[in-house]
């Protein structure tokens, strides 16, 4: 079965960068995309981005140009998100998700969620 | 960019009553609107998409409704399990843009 699993909970300090990865398994890696999604404690969903893991195209949110890089690693199935330059509004739940190919191409799986805490 | 809004922002129901959640597009998305139940701590789960196919697995309980701007969840009769908050998402547009949502208490 389709299984997303996310790394551990960060703690950074301001002006840090952060990792996520999503090691995904059980369906064919390069078929469908994958976005990222953040949660800011007691707020609703945020959507930062996504990834082509076939070719590695990239799209980001406006907001978070510049500052975010997501990247994939074919060989191991794996995704990541890097957030840099971070500030205390970046902490939060952050999520992959994979794109499903029907209509309207909703997140059919999605990882376990990534709580990254900024504070100095 | 589009815009979603959600109405109410949270309810008060009990369990058998009928429970109706309001999205609105700022603009037309046709049908590429989708809906997730999210539970505290928890992931999203998918529940409609493309506005009223019922994912696979979930409860026929739940429906969805609308095109164009304004769409609709529904759940016929509210379980224990579906105490939870409820988003839209529009996918019609790059970017995707999920509504504010709905807390169900």
């Amino acid at each position: 079965q389709v299984q997303l699993v996310q790394s551990g909970a960060e703690v950074k300090k301001p002006g840090a960068s952060v990792k996520v990865s999503c090691k995904t398994s059980g369906y064919t890696f390069t078929g469908y995309h994958m976005h990222w999604v953040r949660q800011a404690p007691g707020q609703g969903l945020e959507w930062m981005g996504w990834i082509n893991p076939n070719s590695g195209g990239t799209y980001y949110a406006q907001k978070f140009q510049g500052r975010v890089t997501m990247t994939r690693d074919t060989s191991i199935a794996i995704i990541y998100m890097e957030l840099s330059r971070l500030e205390s509004d970046d902490t939060a739940v952050y999520f992959c998700g994979r794109e499903s190919l029907p209509a309207a191409r909703p997140f059919d799986s999605w990882g376990q969620g990534t709580l990254v805490t900024v504070s100095s | 960019d589009i815009q979603m809004t959600q109405s109410p922002a949270s309810l008060s129901a009990s369990v058998g009553d009928r429970v109706t959640i309001t999205c609105r597009a700022s603009q037309n998305i046709d049908t590429d609107l989708n809906w997730y139940q999210q539970l505290p701590g928890r992931a999203p789960k998918v529940l409609v998409y493309a506005s009223y196919v019922l994912q696979s697995g979930v409860p026929s309980r739940f429906s969805g409704s609308g095109s164009g701007t304004d769409f609709t969840l529904t759940i016929s009769s509210l379980q224990p399990e579906d105490f939870a908050t409820y988003y839209c998402e529009q996918t019609y547009n790059t970017p995707r843009a999920f509504g504010p949502g709905t807390k169900v208490n």
